[in-house]
């Protein structure tokens, strides 16, 4: 299996512009989690998915960010518009219910200037 | 509130030092743990779990570590660290008493100074 795969790995963008951040689960998992990773505020969890229905966002930091899986293999976060304090290495995760293990992508390294 | 404390923010060693880096968790119920590194420029990748039996976890990387229930400890050791244990280590713990999912302490950044 290829692992969790994030697309794109890095990102460049203006302050008031749509990010889309993309990943593709491990086939079968049906948790999948975003995570975002800063220096001030460590690895926090910004939203999870049970078979692709979200069940937590208390983590969203604002209305400008949203998610979605409209698929078993698919999930994307949205930041609409984006703001410098945006930038940060946001991680997707999958696992599988039972199993407690999170198996982590390899983020996407987002600047907003 | 529920939390997981990692007290090392940074931490640097010489060659074969021994390390060991805390993590205290606040969490009661049923606890899995974990500890997590990530290398420069790569993702998190886990280094060792406890679920249940023996509190003393053997991972990779001649890592280990030992969950201390009474003292809501989980702290990582290796006895001597090499220059490319350099990385950021995370504890984690997953609770049956905060919806079993994933909380991450703040993290631990170990330079191994060759």
């Amino acid at each position: 299996d290829a692992g969790v795969i994030q697309s794109p790995r890095h990102e460049v963008t203006e302050m008031g512009q749509e990010v889309t951040l993309r990943c593709k689960p491990i086939s079968g998992h049906d948790y999948l989690f975003w995570y975002r990773q800063t220096m001030m505020r460590g690895l926090e969890l910004l939203i999870y998915f049970n078979n692709n229905v979200p069940i937590d966002d208390s983590g969203m930091p604002e209305d400008r960010f949203s998610a979605k899986m409209p698929n078993a293999s698919f999930s994307t976060l949205k930041i609409q518009p984006s703001e410098p304090r945006d930038s940060a290495v946001y991680f997707c995760a999958s696992s599988l219910s039972g199993d407690h293990l999170p198996n982590f992508g390899p983020g996407t390294r987002l600047t907003v200037l | 509130a529920q939390s997981v404390s990692q007290h090392n923010h940074h931490v640097i060693l010489s060659e074969a030092a021994s390390l060991e880096l805390g993590c205290n968790y606040s969490y009661g119920g049923t606890v899995n743990l974990f500890w997590y590194v990530q290398y420069p420029g790569q993702h998190l990748q886990l280094l060792l779990k406890y679920f249940s039996g023996d509190p003393l976890v053997k991972g990779i990387k001649g890592f280990e570590a030992e969950f201390i229930k009474s003292k809501f400890s989980f702290n990582l050791r290796k006895p001597s660290v090499q220059w490319s244990d350099t990385a950021e280590y995370f504890c984690a713990v997953i609770s049956n008493n905060a919806g079993n999912m994933l909380t991450f302490g703040g993290g631990t950044r170990l330079m191994v100074k060759p």
